[in-house]
């Protein structure tokens, strides 16, 4: 089965220390995505890849780090410098190219830092 | 700078009714709109895209209409089930052309049986 995979579903993790959660797809997409939700908001952008071994920051990078070194994989880290890092994480992926092709996202990944 | 907006309070419809949700913009003329369902918890699911020199486009129960002129896309379900119930997310590629995808906040539609 196609689709794009999001590990683990449930995050917890201490104050201070950095997380990585896991994104891969098996959709052959070029482009991928990092996205946080908090509750009752919408979708912004942490950070995109349209190719391997580049990426750039979106609307709210700061604090977080990614790595693209496969096409199915974007790994993102939440480092210790994210001020709120608890929040709904999801990744996305698409085949590149602005004519207007659709997303598909993974489940989720529900961080609590306590 | 560019702004989507959404009705972000949720929006009650009875059953069997046509519910009606709106997505406008602002600051530029997007070549598209895409609208995507999410349902609590889970990622979202892409519904339905326009493209500017679309008027209208359905799909089953669902229509979508793009009005470059107002800057308005407006969403519709007809027939309303309960199922249908979830957050509605209008997304617009970005300004830049770099591929992005941007989110309004979304609308939560519950439909009361």
């Amino acid at each position: 089965d196609g689709g794009i995979t999001q590990s683990p579903k449930y995050l917890f993790r201490k104050e201070g220390q950095n997380v990585t959660l896991s994104c891969e797809q098996n959709l052959n997409h070029d482009a991928m995505y990092w996205y946080r939700q908090d509750p009752g908001q919408g979708l912004r952008l942490i950070y995109y890849s349209q190719i391997v071994n580049d990426f750039q920051k979106g609307d709210i990078a700061e604090g977080y780090s990614v790595s693209r070194e496969k096409k199915e994989s974007f790994p993102l880290t939440v480092t210790s410098a994210q001020k709120n890092p608890t929040a709904f994480y999801l990744c996305a992926s698409k085949l590149y190219g602005t004519g207007g092709t659709e997303a598909f996202f993974g489940q989720g990944t529900r961080l609590t830092v306590v | 700078s560019q702004k989507i907006e959404q009705n972000s309070e949720a929006l009650n419809i009875q059953e069997g009714k046509t519910a009606t949700l709106t997505c406008n913009y602002t600051n530029y003329s997007p070549a598209y709109l895409q609208w995507y369902r999410q349902d609590p918890g889970r990622g979202p699911v892409f519904l339905l895209l326009i493209r500017e020199n679309e008027k209208e486009k359905r799909k089953e129960r669902l229509k979508v209409t793009f009005d470059t002129t107002l800057k308005q896309s407006l969403f519709h379900i007809t027939a309303s089930q309960p199922a249908d119930s979830a957050t509605y997310l209008c997304a617009p590629p970005s300004p830049n052309r770099d591929d992005k995808i941007i989110f309004g906040k979304g609308t939560r539609l519950h439909i009361l049986p």
